[in-house]
């Protein structure tokens, strides 16, 4: 079935190091939202992108949309130690009705 | 401040009970949903609501069930036909599908 696929599913970094998750599908996505998720937390919504090759920023935070609305990447400059967690990418899927499907998340620590 | 209630944060339960789980917004969002996440895992859909008086099932919805009687409340039930039942659970709502969703802090159920 379709799916959202994730990776890494881990990536362990230093402080001050980029980080980047990446979400791919194999159909094209409506539009895409990126979640973040504390140890012993519960998610947060972060972003949502629409358009086709949509670009982003949080501070730190780049979001980006692939062209063909199949791929999305998250990538984090200089990690600090507040960004450990879980990144989840989620998207409506086309037949999936309207709910939404999380990625598989991707955990990142951050060692000083 | 507007948001999702949970309750409890941790609940304990014998195998062959029924548990109700709580699930309350004051953000007059219309959506609603429960998802179910295992330790180191994504977010998998039980069940979701787009409108009160209805819901529709998710990926997961055996052993489950669930109403949506008022537009601010949507318990979910997991009873004694599901499995395995020991899970961290998150009910989300969002204004309608297509928009963030705002997580509560979820219930860690144990079954034991």
């Amino acid at each position: 079935g379709q799916q959202v696929m994730q990776i890494p599913q881990y990536q362990h970094v230093q402080e001050g190091e980029d980080f980047t998750t990446y979400c791919n599908s194999s159909t094209t996505l409506s539009n895409i939202q990126w979640y973040k998720q504390r140890p012993g937390g519960h998610p947060v919504f972060l972003i949502q992108l629409v358009k086709s090759g949509e670009v982003k920023k949080q501070k730190r935070l780049t979001f980006q949309f692939g062209e063909a609305k199949k791929n999305s990447s998250l990538h984090i400059t200089a990690t600090q130690t507040t960004d450990v967690g879980t990144y989840f990418c989620a998207a409506i899927l086309t037949g999936g009705g309207n709910k939404l499907t999380f990625g598989t998340g991707t955990q990142l620590k951050v060692e000083l | 401040d507007g948001g999702i209630t949970q309750s409890p944060k941790y609940l304990f339960r014998k195998e062959g009970q029924n548990v109700t789980l709580s699930c309350e917004q004051n953000l007059n969002h219309d959506a609603m949903y429960w998802y179910r996440q295992d330790p180191g895992q994504g977010l998998r859909l039980i069940y979701y609501s787009q409108i009160v008086n209805d819901f529709q099932k998710g990926d997961i919805a055996e052993g489950y069930s669930v109403s949506r009687e008022k537009k601010e409340s949507f318990p979910l039930t997991v009873t004694s036909a599901q499995k395995n039942p020991t899970a961290f659970y998150l009910c989300a709502s969002s204004i309608s599908t297509g928009y963030g969703y705002t997580f509560g802090s979820g219930t860690r159920l144990t079954v034991v």
